[in-house]
Protein backbone atom coordinates (compact mmCIF):
# COMPACT_ATOMS: atom_id res chain seq x y z
CA UNK A 1 0.00 0.00 0.00
CA UNK A 2 1.19 3.96 -1.01
CA UNK A 3 2.59 5.36 2.46
CA UNK A 4 4.58 8.60 3.15
CA UNK A 5 6.48 8.81 6.24
CA UNK A 6 8.03 12.08 7.09
CA UNK A 7 10.53 12.92 9.20
CA UNK A 8 9.95 14.24 13.01
CA UNK A 9 9.02 17.61 14.67
CA UNK A 10 11.66 20.57 14.46
CA UNK A 11 11.41 23.56 16.59
CA UNK A 12 13.90 26.43 14.86
CA UNK A 13 14.78 30.08 16.07
CA UNK A 14 13.70 32.81 14.09
CA UNK A 15 15.95 33.19 10.50
CA UNK A 16 17.36 29.24 10.85
CA UNK A 17 16.43 26.59 8.49
CA UNK A 18 14.35 23.49 8.28
CA UNK A 19 14.26 20.68 5.66
CA UNK A 20 11.91 17.63 6.27
CA UNK A 21 11.69 14.85 4.27
CA UNK A 22 9.06 12.28 3.05
CA UNK A 23 10.13 8.63 2.29
CA UNK A 24 7.56 7.11 0.12
CA UNK A 25 6.64 3.44 -0.52
CA UNK A 26 4.20 1.14 -2.11
CA UNK A 27 4.64 2.52 -5.61
CA UNK A 28 7.10 3.78 -8.41
CA UNK A 29 8.69 6.65 -6.72
CA UNK A 30 8.99 8.49 -10.22
CA UNK A 31 5.37 8.16 -11.06
CA UNK A 32 4.10 11.10 -9.19
CA UNK A 33 5.02 14.42 -8.46
CA UNK A 34 5.37 15.37 -4.98
CA UNK A 35 3.58 18.24 -3.03
CA UNK A 36 4.09 19.88 0.07
CA UNK A 37 1.13 21.51 1.93
CA UNK A 38 0.87 23.37 4.97
CA UNK A 39 -1.13 23.98 7.59
CA UNK A 40 -0.96 26.78 10.11
CA UNK A 41 -2.30 26.19 13.55
CA UNK A 42 -5.93 26.27 13.43
CA UNK A 43 -5.81 27.52 9.91
CA UNK A 44 -6.83 25.78 6.52
CA UNK A 45 -4.66 24.20 4.11
CA UNK A 46 -1.92 25.98 1.98
CA UNK A 47 -0.09 24.61 -1.47
CA UNK A 48 3.30 25.39 -0.97
CA UNK A 49 4.61 23.98 -4.56
CA UNK A 50 5.23 20.38 -6.25
CA UNK A 51 8.77 18.65 -7.58
CA UNK A 52 8.43 16.19 -10.23
CA UNK A 53 9.78 13.19 -8.89
CA UNK A 54 10.71 12.32 -12.72
CA UNK A 55 13.13 14.55 -13.43
CA UNK A 56 12.84 17.32 -11.03
CA UNK A 57 11.38 19.84 -12.19
CA UNK A 58 9.71 22.03 -9.69
CA UNK A 59 6.80 24.80 -8.90
CA UNK A 60 6.93 26.50 -5.85
CA UNK A 61 3.96 29.38 -4.76
CA UNK A 62 5.04 32.50 -5.21
CA UNK A 63 4.84 34.02 -1.88
CA UNK A 64 7.77 31.16 -1.07
CA UNK A 65 9.88 31.88 -3.79
CA UNK A 66 13.63 32.47 -2.84
CA UNK A 67 13.24 30.78 0.70
CA UNK A 68 11.84 27.10 -0.48
CA UNK A 69 13.52 23.74 -2.04
CA UNK A 70 12.04 20.93 -2.76
CA UNK A 71 14.36 18.32 -3.94
CA UNK A 72 14.06 14.08 -4.20
CA UNK A 73 16.52 11.30 -3.55
CA UNK A 74 14.52 8.72 -6.08
CA UNK A 75 17.56 5.65 -5.00
CA UNK A 76 15.73 6.12 -1.56
CA UNK A 77 12.39 7.36 -2.76
CA UNK A 78 12.81 10.43 -0.53
CA UNK A 79 11.66 13.77 -1.12
CA UNK A 80 12.59 17.31 1.00
CA UNK A 81 11.38 20.24 1.19
CA UNK A 82 13.90 22.82 2.66
CA UNK A 83 12.23 26.53 3.90
CA UNK A 84 14.93 29.03 5.03
CA UNK A 85 14.89 32.17 6.48
CA UNK A 86 12.20 30.63 9.09
CA UNK A 87 9.69 32.94 10.61
CA UNK A 88 7.21 32.86 13.50
CA UNK A 89 4.38 32.42 10.69
CA UNK A 90 5.85 29.73 9.02
CA UNK A 91 4.93 27.42 12.12
CA UNK A 92 2.89 24.71 10.86
CA UNK A 93 2.19 21.12 10.10
CA UNK A 94 4.01 20.41 6.65
CA UNK A 95 2.18 17.47 4.51
CA UNK A 96 3.72 15.98 1.77
CA UNK A 97 1.60 14.24 -0.82
CA UNK A 98 1.91 12.58 -3.60
CA UNK A 99 0.03 13.13 -7.17
CA UNK A 100 -3.13 15.20 -7.05
CA UNK A 101 -2.90 14.72 -2.62
CA UNK A 102 -4.35 11.18 -3.51
CA UNK A 103 -1.77 9.60 -0.45
CA UNK A 104 -0.83 11.72 2.14
CA UNK A 105 2.05 11.78 4.67
CA UNK A 106 1.18 11.76 8.60
CA UNK A 107 2.63 16.17 8.61
CA UNK A 108 5.64 17.33 10.40
CA UNK A 109 5.02 20.02 13.17
CA UNK A 110 7.88 22.73 12.52
CA UNK A 111 7.64 25.63 15.14
CA UNK A 112 9.68 28.60 14.57
CA UNK A 113 10.06 30.49 18.34
CA UNK A 114 13.02 32.24 19.65
CA UNK B 1 -4.28 33.39 -7.27
CA UNK B 2 -7.81 31.03 -8.01
CA UNK B 3 -10.08 32.02 -4.80
CA UNK B 4 -12.30 28.84 -4.02
CA UNK B 5 -15.11 30.00 -1.71
CA UNK B 6 -16.91 27.70 0.31
CA UNK B 7 -20.52 27.55 2.28
CA UNK B 8 -21.40 27.14 4.25
CA UNK B 9 -18.41 27.25 6.52
CA UNK B 10 -20.02 25.03 9.47
CA UNK B 11 -23.00 22.21 9.78
CA UNK B 12 -24.08 20.41 12.39
CA UNK B 13 -26.52 17.41 10.98
CA UNK B 14 -28.24 14.59 12.56
CA UNK B 15 -27.15 11.14 11.60
CA UNK B 16 -29.18 9.66 9.20
CA UNK B 17 -29.58 12.95 7.24
CA UNK B 18 -27.95 14.28 4.03
CA UNK B 19 -25.36 17.12 3.77
CA UNK B 20 -24.69 19.25 1.05
CA UNK B 21 -21.47 21.90 0.62
CA UNK B 22 -21.03 23.87 -1.82
CA UNK B 23 -17.59 25.74 -3.44
CA UNK B 24 -17.36 28.25 -6.07
CA UNK B 25 -14.10 29.39 -7.92
CA UNK B 26 -13.45 32.40 -9.19
CA UNK B 27 -12.12 31.05 -12.71
CA UNK B 28 -13.42 28.27 -14.91
CA UNK B 29 -11.75 24.97 -13.48
CA UNK B 30 -12.16 23.34 -16.97
CA UNK B 31 -9.22 22.25 -18.89
CA UNK B 32 -8.38 22.25 -22.48
CA UNK B 33 -7.99 18.37 -22.04
CA UNK B 34 -11.82 18.12 -21.44
CA UNK B 35 -10.91 17.30 -17.44
CA UNK B 36 -12.11 19.62 -14.32
CA UNK B 37 -9.14 19.64 -11.73
CA UNK B 38 -11.54 19.88 -9.28
CA UNK B 39 -11.08 17.93 -5.43
CA UNK B 40 -12.21 17.58 -2.29
CA UNK B 41 -10.65 16.37 0.64
CA UNK B 42 -11.91 15.56 4.47
CA UNK B 43 -9.24 16.29 7.54
CA UNK B 44 -10.82 13.97 10.14
CA UNK B 45 -9.80 15.50 13.96
CA UNK B 46 -5.97 14.98 14.46
CA UNK B 47 -5.63 12.88 10.90
CA UNK B 48 -3.85 14.30 7.84
CA UNK B 49 -6.12 15.33 4.96
CA UNK B 50 -7.56 12.60 2.83
CA UNK B 51 -8.71 12.43 -0.70
CA UNK B 52 -12.49 12.09 -0.96
CA UNK B 53 -13.50 12.82 -5.17
CA UNK B 54 -11.53 13.75 -7.89
CA UNK B 55 -11.90 15.63 -11.25
CA UNK B 56 -15.61 16.66 -9.63
CA UNK B 57 -17.41 13.69 -9.24
CA UNK B 58 -15.11 10.50 -9.09
CA UNK B 59 -14.81 8.51 -5.59
CA UNK B 60 -11.25 7.80 -4.72
CA UNK B 61 -10.54 4.24 -3.59
CA UNK B 62 -12.58 3.34 -0.77
CA UNK B 63 -14.41 6.36 -0.40
CA UNK B 64 -18.34 4.82 0.78
CA UNK B 65 -20.68 5.94 -2.02
CA UNK B 66 -22.88 7.81 0.28
CA UNK B 67 -20.67 11.01 -0.88
CA UNK B 68 -20.98 11.83 -4.42
CA UNK B 69 -19.74 15.33 -6.28
CA UNK B 70 -21.26 16.98 -9.27
CA UNK B 71 -21.11 20.01 -10.51
CA UNK B 72 -18.70 21.81 -13.82
CA UNK B 73 -17.07 25.17 -14.35
CA UNK B 74 -17.19 27.44 -11.19
CA UNK B 75 -20.15 25.72 -9.32
CA UNK B 76 -19.41 22.39 -7.28
CA UNK B 77 -21.40 20.52 -4.69
CA UNK B 78 -20.50 17.28 -2.35
CA UNK B 79 -23.32 15.43 -1.16
CA UNK B 80 -23.19 13.19 1.89
CA UNK B 81 -26.80 11.26 1.64
CA UNK B 82 -26.61 10.02 4.91
CA UNK B 83 -24.41 11.04 7.47
CA UNK B 84 -22.52 8.97 9.88
CA UNK B 85 -20.68 9.96 12.91
CA UNK B 86 -17.30 8.96 11.56
CA UNK B 87 -17.85 12.05 8.92
CA UNK B 88 -16.81 14.66 10.91
CA UNK B 89 -14.23 16.73 10.03
CA UNK B 90 -13.15 19.59 8.27
CA UNK B 91 -13.75 19.55 4.38
CA UNK B 92 -11.78 20.96 2.12
CA UNK B 93 -11.95 22.12 -2.12
CA UNK B 94 -8.99 22.51 -4.28
CA UNK B 95 -8.84 23.41 -7.66
CA UNK B 96 -5.53 21.93 -9.45
CA UNK B 97 -5.77 23.47 -12.65
CA UNK B 98 -4.14 27.18 -12.20
CA UNK B 99 -0.98 27.35 -9.81
CA UNK B 100 -0.56 27.80 -7.58
CA UNK B 101 -2.85 25.26 -5.97
CA UNK B 102 -5.45 26.59 -3.80
CA UNK B 103 -8.28 25.38 -1.37
CA UNK B 104 -11.19 26.67 0.13
CA UNK B 105 -11.51 27.77 3.76
CA UNK B 106 -12.85 24.65 4.50
CA UNK B 107 -16.32 23.51 6.31
CA UNK B 108 -16.80 22.16 9.77
CA UNK B 109 -19.09 19.17 9.72
CA UNK B 110 -19.99 18.28 13.30
CA UNK B 111 -22.47 15.57 14.03
CA UNK B 112 -25.88 16.83 16.06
Amino acid sequence: QVQLVQSGAEVKKPGASVKVSCKASGYTFTSYDISWVRQAPGQGLEWMGWISAYNGNTNYAQKLQGRVTMTTNTSTSTAYMELRSLRSDDTAVYYCASGILDYWGQGTLVTVSS
Amino acid sequence: DIVMTQTPLSLSVTPGQPASISCKSSQSLLHSDGKTYFYWYLQKPGQSPQLLIYEVSSRFSGVPDRFSGSGSGTDFTLKISRVEAEDVGVYYCMQGIHLPWTFGQGTKVEIK
